[in-house]
């Protein structure tokens, strides 16, 4: 197991809600990056997060946002939740510097009706 | 931005076999080159990896080569067993952050 944990593990809401998932980072890592897995599909890159600043973003709408606490844990919010943004949201943990293997949490499972 | 393109996107090998994918890029800044493995309904794992100063780097039953001229590298399984079964996927990296693109995935299916 990588040290890497996301909740809830399954999730399921109506389009137009909102909603929050959550990742907690490996020991040692300083640096959270939140991917959409669509199914079938690879792993697209949302945006990282590194001391707590919003550190580059992949190509998607303001209403997905994050945050990162001081113990480098973080949050994923969608707002306005669509049908398309059913999907498995993995957080990955990872530290910055040349050794930067990242590791990846089991992933939420979304599912918008 | 990073391209990462794979094949094949499905791959049937009989065990005993031996299997490779194949990833090509398009920036010539990436520095970092994952695989992961995911089995179905689980995290992607980090299987191996090699750095653009490596052209080739072995664990065990696994490999992976890096054609930096080329931008390509490549995957090597080989003596298959049913449990290597799982979708692969190579991913790049651009910076010294860790944002991963990656690849679409190749299905590998290991036939006893």
């Amino acid at each position: 197991e990588t040290g890497v944990t996301q909740s809830p593990t399954h999730l399921i809401k109506t389009r137009g809600q909102q909603v929050t998932l959550r990742c907690s980072s490996q020991s040692g890592h300083n640096t959270v990056s939140w991917y959409q897995q669509a199914l079938g599909q690879g792993p697209q890159f949302i945006f990282q997060y590194y001391r707590e600043e919003e550190n580059g973003r992949g190509n998607f709408p303001p209403r997905f946002s994050g945050l990162q606490f001081p113990n480098y844990s973080s949050e994923l919010n969608v707002n306005a939740l669509e049908l398309d943004d059913s999907a498995l949201y993995l957080c990955a943990s990872s530290s910055t510097g040349l050794k930067t293997e990242a590791f990846f949490g089991q992933g939420t499972r979304l599912t918008v009706v | 931005g990073e391209n990462v393109e794979q094949h094949p996107s499905t791959l049937s090998v009989q065990e005993g076999d031996s299997a490779v994918i194949k990833c090509t890029y398009s920036d010539s800044a990436s520095n970092y080159f994952p695989w992961y493995k995911q089995e179905l309904g689980k995290r992607p794992q980090l299987i191996i990896d090699i750095r653009s100063n490596v052209g080739e780097k072995k664990d065990q039953r696994i490999a992976v080569t890096l054609n930096k001229t080329a931008k390509h590298f490549s995957l090597h399984i080989t003596e298959t067993q049913p449990e290597d079964s799982a979708v692969y996927f190579c991913a790049v990296r651009t910076d010294s952050w860790g944002k991963l693109q990656f690849g679409a995935g190749t299905q590998v299916v290991v036939t006893p």
